[in-house]
C-alpha cells in the first residue's frame, strides 16, 4: 500500500511555463485535495473532489486548474506559472464522512516543491 | 468563513516539561484533526477528535476538544527532544468533504 503519491517530488519553472501535478491514492477514497504550504501560512486549500467527475475550488484557486482523472487520479495544472506559486504542494484524500475509519481524516501525500523564477 | 487560529506559533521548551499548544476555532465544527510535520516532511495523522469532550492519548501527548468553547488543546506531558515538529490543527467544516482549515502550525523545539 503505497497511499498517497505524488510527482514529480522538485520542480523549477520559468515564469510562464505550464506544468501539472499528479497525484495518485490507492486507499479507494472517494474524496481528494490539493493544498499549498508557504511558510508561516499552514496549508491552504486549492481544490478539492469530493469525488470521481467533481471538483470545487478552495480557498485560493485563482492560476491553478484540476482534473480528476479517475477515482485514485487527481491533478493539479498551473497554466502560466508565477513567482507567487512558489511553494509546496500536498496533494490529500480522505474516506466520506459516512465510510469506514475515521472520518474525514485526511493522508497527506510527500509534497512537491515548486519554485517559479 | 473559518478562520482557525493556534498559539503560541513558536515555543522553545526543555525536556521533561510540561507545556499545552492552544487550537481555537470560529465557527461550529464537529470535527478537529492535529497533525505533526517534521521538517521538509509531510504530515502525519495524530488525533482526530470528533464530539464534545473527546479525548485522546498518544504516548506523551494528549488532545482534547471542547465544541461549545470551540476550542483544541494539545498537552504534551514530560516532553522529549523527539518531539520537536511542527504541530498544526486543522477543522473540518460541517458539510463534510470541504476540505480542512489549518491554523498556521506551531513550531516545537524541546532542547535538552
Amino acid at each position: 500500500n503505497a497511499g498517497v503519491t505524488q510527482t514529480p517530488k522538485f520542480q523549477v519553472l520559468k515564469t510562464g511555463q505550464s506544468m501539472t501535478l499528479q497525484c495518485a491514492q490507492d486507499m479507494n477514497h472517494n474524496s481528494m485535495y490539493w493544498y499549498r504550504q508557504d511558510p508561516g501560512m499552514g496549508l491552504r486549500l486549492i481544490y478539492y473532489s469530493a469525488s470521481e467527475g467533481t471538483t470545487d475550488k478552495g480557498e485560493v484557486p485563482n492560476g491553478y486548474n484540476v482534473s480528476r482523472l479517475n477515482k485514485r487520479e487527481f491533478s493539479l495544472r498551473l497554466e502560466s506559472a508565477a513567482p507567487s506559486q512558489t511553494s509546496v504542494y500536498f496533494c490529500a484524500s480522505s474516506e466520506a464522512l459516512w465510510g469506514a475509519g475515521a472520518p474525514g481524516e485526511q493522508y497527506f501525500g510527500p509534497g512537491t516543491r515548486l519554485t517559479v523564477t | 468563513e473559518l478562520k482557525v487560529e493556534q498559539n503560541p506559533l513558536f515555543l522553545s521548551m526543555q525536556e521533561g516539561k510540561n507545556y499545552t499548544i492552544y487550537c481555537n476555532y470560529s465557527t461550529t465544527s464537529d470535527r478537529l484533526y492535529w497533525y505533526r510535520q517534521d521538517p521538509g516532511k509531510s504530515l502525519e495523522s495524530l488525533f482526530v477528535l470528533l464530539s464534545n469532550g473527546a479525548v485522546k492519548q498518544e504516548g506523551r501527548l494528549m488532545a482534547s476538544l471542547d465544541t461549545k468553547a470551540r476550542l483544541s488543546t494539545l498537552h504534551i506531558t514530560a516532553a522529549v527532544h523527539d518531539l520537536s515538529a511542527t504541530y498544526f490543527c486543522a477543522v473540518g467544516d460541517a458539510g463534510g468533504a470541504d476540505g480542512l482549515t489549518f491554523g498556521k502550525g506551531t513550531h516545537l523545539i524541546i532542547q535538552p
